[in-house]
């Protein structure tokens, strides 16, 4: 599963309370991604990032905000949650450390986020 | 924008039989599609991909063909199995370390 850990793997929360979830790799990873996974809507990569502190927007970007200080953690930041924020996140990373090409990305756990 | 229409939404085959999932892509840069699968509550997971100066790849029982010039891309899976029910995503990327376009998912149903 490439190391790849999520927490929370749950949450509840509600609207207008920020929220941050976060994702930690043990394998050095240069890449990192979160999206978020809806019926109908297949996965939407919201942003991503290609090194420390170095992050660009996907195409679901608002509403959220990621950092990443340092290689093993990225952190999704929803600031003011909402309703329609109600969703699934994983996390993903490419560049396995083992020489492969860095557009093959592996996904962690999930989280399942509920907004109400 | 970029785009990735895949389909069918729902595929029921009997146990035994071939699944075909088509997906077409907008962006003509894109140059590495990956299939995942996805069973119920859990993660994706890759189980084949094929790069832009290929155009099939087989393993076991499931092989993605792909052609550039109509800009799609097909995953085959034969002898289909109970196992092999879950939702199946193609996606498409131009760069490394980019952006990964989804389709929307197929919910294979290999009936017994």
């Amino acid at each position: 599963d490439a190391g790849i850990t999520q927490s929370p793997r749950h949450k509840v929360t509600e609207t207008g309370t920020p929220v941050t979830l976060r994702c930690h790799q043990t394998e050095n990873h240069r890449y990192m991604y979160w999206y978020r996974q809806d019926p109908g809507h297949g996965l939407r990569l919201i942003h991503y990032s290609y090194g420390v502190k170095d992050t660009d927007k996907g195409e679901v970007s608002d509403g959220y905000s990621v950092s990443r200080s340092k290689t093993e953690d990225f952190l999704l930041t929803l600031e003011s949650a909402t309703s329609s924020q109600t969703s699934v996140y994983f996390c993903a990373i490419s560049d396995p450390g083992s020489g492969g090409p860095t557009d093959t990305q592996y996904f962690g756990p999930g989280t399942r986020l509920t907004v109400l | 924008g970029e785009n990735v229409e895949q389909h069918p939404s729902t595929l029921s085959v009997q146990e035994g039989d071939s699944a075909v999932i088509k997906c077409t892509y907008s962006d003509s840069a894109s140059n590495y599609f990956p299939w995942y699968k996805q069973e119920l509550g859990k993660r994706p997971q890759l189980i084949i991909d094929i790069r832009s100066n290929v155009g099939e790849k087989k393993d076991q029982r499931i092989a993605v063909t792909l052609n550039k010039t109509a800009k799609h891309f097909s995953l085959h899976i034969t002898e289909t199995q109970p196992e092999d029910s879950a939702v199946y995503f193609c996606a498409a990327s131009r760069n490394q370390g980019g952006k990964l376009i989804f389709g929307q998912g197929t919910e294979l149903s290999v009936k017994p």
